[in-house]
């Protein structure tokens, strides 16, 4: 594999139902971010990670949670879906979340519906 | 807030030059980038900015003056491939990227 990869690409899920989204990337990247992309709104971050072991809440995190126990992986998990949770994920990854260039790289996304 | 403001839609002729203008209000600056999104598809990266100026790769141009919180991304000699969404985002103090919703530009022939 090359760059991000995500799954499923797209889900239909029943409210109430747990879901983790899957990413990894091959780059070795240290840090790694995930977003949710509604219309009419810009791409909001969810959870991110500086680097493996450790995470950080983003603009909007409640519902969700992540863990990276590696460089690579990086799931993002909706415990009990909820309709508002239906949007577009990407998951993204830098060398570093510091200054720099350091410009992020997206995965293809994941389309998410909650029934 | 933090606040990042482009044009929703635009619309331009093939072979023509087009201004995308961004303007942002955000805690702190740590640099200005601009993807480019195609329908169904993920952001890709254009441009990075950090200092004042207007930095050239290729057919796009990106400007920016931190003074007056703006920013815009040219495009020179316009190809019905550029008919895609603009993403402005600003990198606030935590490093974190605070994102515009986007332009989408269309491109006609």
């Amino acid at each position: 594999i090359a760059g991000i990869t995500q799954a499923p690409t797209s889900q239909i899920l029943a409210a109430g139902r747990r879901m983790t989204l899957r990413c990894t990337q091959d780059m070795r990247h240290n840090a790694m971010y995930w977003y949710r992309q509604d219309l009419g709104l810009g791409l909001r971050l969810i959870h991110y990670s500086n680097t493996a072991g450790t995470t950080g809440k983003g603009e909007v995190p409640d519902g969700y949670s992540v863990s990276r126990a590696n460089t690579d992986d990086f799931p993002l998990t909706l415990a009990s879906a909820v309709p508002s949770q239906t949007s577009v994920y990407f998951c993204a990854s830098s060398d570093s979340i510091a200054g720099g260039h350091n410009e992020q790289f997206f995965g293809p996304g994941t389309r998410l519906t909650v029934l | 807030g933090q606040n990042i403001d482009q044009p929703t839609e635009m619309t331009a002729t093939e072979g023509a030059i087009v201004q995308i203008n961004c303007t942002y209000q955000t805690s702190g600056f740590n640099g200005l980038f601009w993807y480019q999104q195609h329908a169904g598809e993920a952001p890709t990266f254009l441009s990075y900015n950090v200092l004042d100026g207007l930095e050239e790769k290729g057919r796009f141009s990106s400007f920016l003056s931190r003074s007056k919180g703006y920013s815009y991304l040219l495009l020179k000699e316009l190809q019905m491939k550029d008919s895609a969404s603009y993403l402005c985002a600003v990198r606030d103090s935590n490093y974190q990227l605070i994102w515009g919703a986007g332009t989408k530009l269309i491109i006609k022939p």
